[in-house]
């Protein structure tokens, strides 16, 4: 079964710090992905999508992503005490299970005041 | 903005009952998806929808089933409810631009607790 694989939490970082997510997947042919926020008992919402290899930025968040290497990551920077989140990868995988949105399980942060 | 709307956001049933969950979505996307949430396990996919009348079967589909009539009417639907399906239950939507599909945009979810 593919595979989404997060750095396991929780996660805590000073306000103003680099917070770094990680996330690892198992099917090379991969070809879209996706971080999202999740706040207690909310659903989730998306903040970046990564389509190529490379940096993409957007404000204070950079999504990094290694297809040779199969990992994607998020970096929030300045973080703030509003970005205290779980934060998901999701993965959506290439070849006949194309139609496939697998997540990660999350990783909590919290940014301390 | 697209909206993705889920029939219920509290629902309390008994073992047994027959459960309709509903999402319907208003932005003409292709795809939609249910998840259940469960602590620990994550976001787990039930069931798939391409498009109308079509569907797929996720990780978990054992005791669930789907029905999609219309394109922004996505259904799912318990049998005969157990308590191991006590969960949040998230219905999403998303469409494909060129050859990548976007992201997914979900409602606001169902927690659903089976007596």
């Amino acid at each position: 079964q593919k595979e989404v694989e997060q750095n396991s939490g929780p996660l805590s970082v000073p306000e103003g710090a680099i917070a770094s997510l990680n996330c690892t997947y198992s099917d090379r042919v991969s070809q879209s992905f996706f971080w999202y926020r999740q706040y207690s008992g909310k659903s989730p919402e998306l903040i970046m999508s990564i389509y190529s290899n490379g940096d993409k930025e957007d404000g204070r968040f950079t999504a990094q992503l290694n297809k040779a290497s199969q990992y994607v990551s998020l970096l929030i920077r300045d973080s703030q005490p509003s970005d205290s989140a779980t934060y998901l990868c999701a993965v959506n995988w290439g070849g006949g299970s194309n139609y496939k949105l697998t997540f990660g399980k999350g990783t909590l942060l919290t940014v301390n005041p | 903005d697209v909206k993705v709307t889920q029939s219920s956001r509290y629902l309390v049933k008994r073992t047994g009952e027959k459960v309709f969950l509903e999402c319907v979505q208003d932005m003409d996307h292709e795809n939609m998806f249910w998840y259940r949430q469960d602590p620990g396990l994550g976001l787990r996919l039930i069931y798939f929808s391409y498009d109308v009348k079509m569907k797929e079967k996720g990780d978990i589909p054992e005791g669930y089933s789907v029905s999609r009539e219309k394109k922004e009417r996505f259904s799912l639907i318990l049998e005969s409810a157990s308590t191991n399906q006590t969960s949040m239950y998230l219905c999403a939507s998303r469409t494909l631009q060129g050859s990548l599909y976007t992201e997914a945009f979900f409602g606001q979810g169902t927690r659903l607790t089976v007596v």
